[in-house]
């Protein structure tokens, strides 16, 4: 079975640009969050949808959105990048809203703002 | 403000060596707490635990949670260089949002 699938693994971006990033869950599971981990620090909540609806937001500016399909897959996409966007972003999937069958992490996507 | 404080921040032992990695939480709606293993991207997944008291173990990694003193801690018994890693803590909210709010990790570094 296939786990949690991110893309692209790697991104170089200017500060101003946009970018989105892409997640598909563990098939089944129907819940997708978004997570920001600088270096040296814990993973940081950013979105959290399931089926189809945010149902958590972090303490992340407006330039942060996401979405999510019908097929469960994700988007994230962060507009006007600064330096400090630079970070592991991680993506989640749970079976459900609530973690009760755990939360499984995909292997992120590495976004460099210069 | 919901928090999450794992201590030490970095540690390192010989291989065989017993290690305790400490985690200690403030947060409101309170769901579960959840240990994971960051060696270079992917976090993955040791343990869940909901119930104080009850023991969670899996080869020689065990984790146990303290609900009224708000805390949980990771033991890992005759540690191995595989074991090298970034050990992160994380509590479950609940409440419509199910976030999972992190510590800064311990840093474990195994010697041969």
């Amino acid at each position: 079975d296939a786990g949690v699938t991110q893309s692209p693994t790697h991104l170089i971006k200017t500060r101003g640009q946009h970018v989105t990033l892409r997640c598909s869950p563990i098939s089944g599971h129907k819940s997708v969050s978004w997570y920001q981990q600088v270096l040296g620090q814990g993973p940081q909540f950013i979105f959290q949808y399931y089926e189809k609806e945010e149902r958590g937001r972090g303490n992340f500016p407006d330039r942060f959105s996401a979405r999510q399909f019908p097929n469960y897959s994700s988007e994230l996409n962060v507009n006007a990048l600064l330096l400090g966007d630079s970070a592991l972003y991680l993506c989640a999937s749970s079976l459900f809203g609530q973690g009760a069958g755990g939360y499984t992490f995909g292997s992120g996507t590495r976004l460099t703002v210069v | 403000e919901d928090k999450v404080v794992q201590s030490p921040l970095s540690l390192v032992v010989h291989e065989g060596d017993t290690v305790t990695l400490n985690c200690s939480y403030e947060v409101t709606n309170f769901r579960s707490l959840l240990w994971y293993k960051q060696e270079k991207k992917a976090p993955t997944f040791l343990f869940m635990l909901t119930s104080s008291g009850i023991e969670k173990k899996s080869g020689r990694l065990s984790s146990i949670l303290d609900k009224k003193e708000l805390f949980s801690i990771l033991n890992i018994t005759a540690t191995q260089t595989g074991d090298s890693a970034v050990y992160l803590c994380a509590v479950e909210l609940g409440a419509g949002s199910y976030q999972l709010t992190f510590g800064k990790g311990t840093k474990l570094s195994v010697i041969p």
